[in-house]
């Protein structure tokens, strides 16, 4: 599984969109990017995930570099219930599974 | 959507005695679930994986006789913490897949406090 590396912590006003980033330069073809969020004591949420192209769903964008070395979830325009650990995660889809990286704690502000 | 129950959510124990903590999965059947655990303001670390009719990988450093994991069927596994001790105070989380395009998803979790 990649390792990745996130920001500690990000700040983003409501309302504006929330940019977080994801460093995973060691993933390999056939490893997929998750993201997940956890707010506080509850287990983690599923977001979106992509292997090669651009994503998007009701919760938010995902965007891959070509190199796939880097990714960004946007969460388009955030609320408070937004705030939240954010992780991303390198891993084959099916069966394998997940490392958690120390992730990014987005606090949106009113 | 896929859906995993956990229960108890909250539990609180005397040190000596053990606990189980159950994880379901509700609406689809799961080969492999996974137990992980997490400290206060750190990131889950995940603990076994739990494989339906065999035996569970347990991660390096994890004891299995402390930490029991039993698949019995494709919908459901438990975690027993034998012989718990206050360091064994922590919050426990399972989860599971409906399929390789959906990723994994997580019970609500397990706050467990050994007194």
């Amino acid at each position: 599984d990649a390792k990745t590396t996130q920001p500690p912590s990000m700040d983003c006003a409501e309302g504006r969109a929330a940019n977080l980033p994801c460093n995973h330069s060691t993933i390999s073809g056939n490893e997929y990017v998750y993201w997940y969020r956890q707010i506080h004591s509850q287990g983690p949420q599923y977001i979106i995930h992509g292997l090669k192209n651009n994503e998007t769903n009701e919760m938010a964008s995902l965007i891959i570099t070509e190199d796939r070395k880097s990714s960004t979830l946007i969460l388009p325009h955030a609320t408070l219930r937004d705030t939240a650990v954010y992780y991303c995660i390198g891993s084959t889809s099916g069966t394998y599974k997940y490392i958690f990286g120390t992730g990014t704690r987005l606090k949106v502000l009113a | 959507g896929a859906v995993v129950s956990q229960h108890p959510s909250r539990v609180i124990c005397k040190s000596g005695t053990s606990v189980k903590i159950e994880c379901r999965s509700l609406d689809f059947q799961a080969t492999t679930m996974f137990w992980y655990r997490q400290f206060p303001k750190q990131s889950l670390m995940l603990m076994a994986t739990s494989n339906e009719g065999s035996k569970a990988t347990y991660e390096q450093g994890v004891e299995k006789d402390k930490f029991l994991i039993n698949h019995a069927s494709l919908t459901l596994s438990t975690l027993t913490v034998t012989s718990a001790h206050p360091e064994d105070s922590s919050f426990y989380i399972c989860s599971a897949t409906s399929g390789p395009d959906y990723g994994y998803t997580f019970g609500s979790g397990t706050r467990l406090t050994v007194v």
